[in-house]
């Protein structure tokens, strides 16, 4: 069956380290991935997307990699802040579906 | 302006009765969608409008019927609500027109508890 997974554990943090989540996909072949952030109480955010002939994509502290062969995409967020204290979902679309599937999300807690 | 915006943000209602959520957008987006985010924080398509028309109806029961009256609105009408349907219902948009990896735009939920 097709699968997308995320660390369901918590990633704790220190201030000004750099965050690196995961996301692994199984049965599919996306033509793309996009991550979101998503606070308590509110929707996802749309933060990046990442095309499959793309290997890295960048945006500020942001940083996505995407490797098709290992079925992987690897977000980072580079000198974290408590600011970027949320939950972190990938999401892709399967083929022919035209609607996003969503992995469960990775809650990040940054450590002042 | 607010861009995608859903009410209520909360319904607590009982077992058996019939509600309503209802969702715009004012981005002009083509396509607008409804997820449900359980308990766990997953978050499932249930339907998707492309321009007023359904594109995606996932197995739901058919106690949940979504109308779209024109491309800035997407309601959902839940008929004789159970306890399994408590959850965070989210609307979204996005523009299919572009392209299929058009992001999504999400509301900020509305929180469902059925007692």
């Amino acid at each position: 069956s097709q699968k997308i997974e995320q660390n369901s554990e918590a990633l704790n943090i220190q201030e000004g380290k750099t965050a690196t989540l995961t996301c692994n996909y199984t049965n599919y072949s996306p033509a793309y991935l996009q991550w979101y952030r998503q606070d308590p109480g509110r929707g996802p955010v749309f933060l990046l997307l990442i095309r499959e002939n793309e290997k890295e994509k960048r945006k500020e502290r942001l940083k996505v990699t995407f490797d098709t062969t290992l079925k992987q995409s690897l977000f980072h967020i580079t000198a974290s802040q408590p600011a970027d204290s949320a939950t972190y979902l990938c999401a892709l679309e399967v083929a022919g579906r035209r609607a996003l599937t969503f992995g469960s999300g990775t809650r990040l807690q940054v450590q002042p | 302006d607010t861009a995608v915006s859903q009410t209520p943000k909360y319904l607590v209602t009982q077992m058996g009765n019939d509600k309503s959520i209802k969702c715009e957008q004012n981005l002009g987006h083509d396509t607008m969608y409804w997820y449900k985010q359980d308990s766990k924080k997953f978050l499932k398509i249930m339907f998707s409008y492309n321009n007023k028309e359904l594109i995606i109806n996932e197995t739901v029961p058919n106690r949940f019927s979504p109308k779209s009256p024109d491309k800035a609105h997407l309601n959902l009408h839940i008929n004789s609500l159970e306890l399994g349907d408590s959850a965070v219902y989210f609307c979204a948009s996005s523009n299919l027109g572009q392209g299929n990896n058009s992001p999504l735009h999400f509301g900020n939920g509305t929180r469902l508890t059925v007692t």
